[in-house]
């Protein structure tokens, strides 16, 4: 399977802490990108990283990409309650058959 | 406001009975997608089409089909289903494949 992995599956931090997420996938790659999906609703994009670049950042949002470890992390700064969710890597492989791949998630929880 | 929309939003069925969920799109993306959800996972791709080329998944079950009568509208119809059908289904759509993907909010279905 191509299905990445993500580490921790689950992660409970104080608001205001800074959350990191991280994804290991197993074939080379075009692009990687995360999703955060609220509790029963549709996935949204975060942000993009693409093979050439090592590090990317949004507002709070820092990713880094580590092609030769075939790996990637996700930073949320000063977490707020909204945060709360699950977080999924997707990486689009460099055969480039419009498919993305997700990974297995991590469920963030910020305590209030 | 541009957007992916997916009726309904919870469908209730009976073991056997077909059913068929919908998906539009107002962001006239060449991609569209349609994942299946279980709790606590990954979506999994069961099928997408770029414009009308259908492109299926391998392990995609023979009692799940898709349409893709035009541009802005997309179906999935679910022959005979089973209580392990019971899911959420999520639509969604990219400007080019491998890129940022839009997601609707998403179908919960039902099995009884």
């Amino acid at each position: 399977s191509q299905q990445g992995e993500e580490d921790p599956q689950a992660l409970s931090i104080q608001e205001g802490e800074n959350a990191t997420m991280n994804c290991s996938y197993k074939t080379s790659i075009n692009n990687l990108q995360w999703y955060r999906q609220n509790s029963g609703r549709g996935l949204v994009h975060l942000i993009l990283i693409r093979s050439n670049e090592r590090e990317k950042h949004s507002g709070r949002l820092r990713v880094t990409l580590d092609t030769s470890k075939k790996s990637s992390s996700l930073l949320i700064t000063a977490s707020r309650a909204a945060d709360t969710a699950s977080y999924f890597c997707a990486t689009e492989g460099d055969f480039g058959n419009e498919k993305l791949t997700f990974g297995t998630g991590t469920r963030l929880t910020i305590i209030p | 406001d541009a957007m992916v929309i997916q009726n309904p939003r919870y469908q209730v069925t009976q073991f056997g009975k077909p059913v068929t969920l919908s998906c539009s799109q107002t962001l006239n993306h060449n991609v569209m997608y349609w994942y299946q959800q279980k709790s606590s996972q990954a979506p999994k791709l069961l099928f997408h089409y770029y414009d009308k080329d259908f492109n299926n998944e391998a392990d995609t079950p023979d009692n799940f089909q898709s349409r893709r009568p035009n541009t802005s509208f997309c179906f999935l119809d679910i022959r005979s289903p089973g209580l392990g059908d019971a899911a959420m289904y999520l639509c969604a759509t990219s400007g080019h494949g491998g890129e940022t993907q839009y997601f609707g909010p998403g179908t919960r279905l039902l099995v009884l």
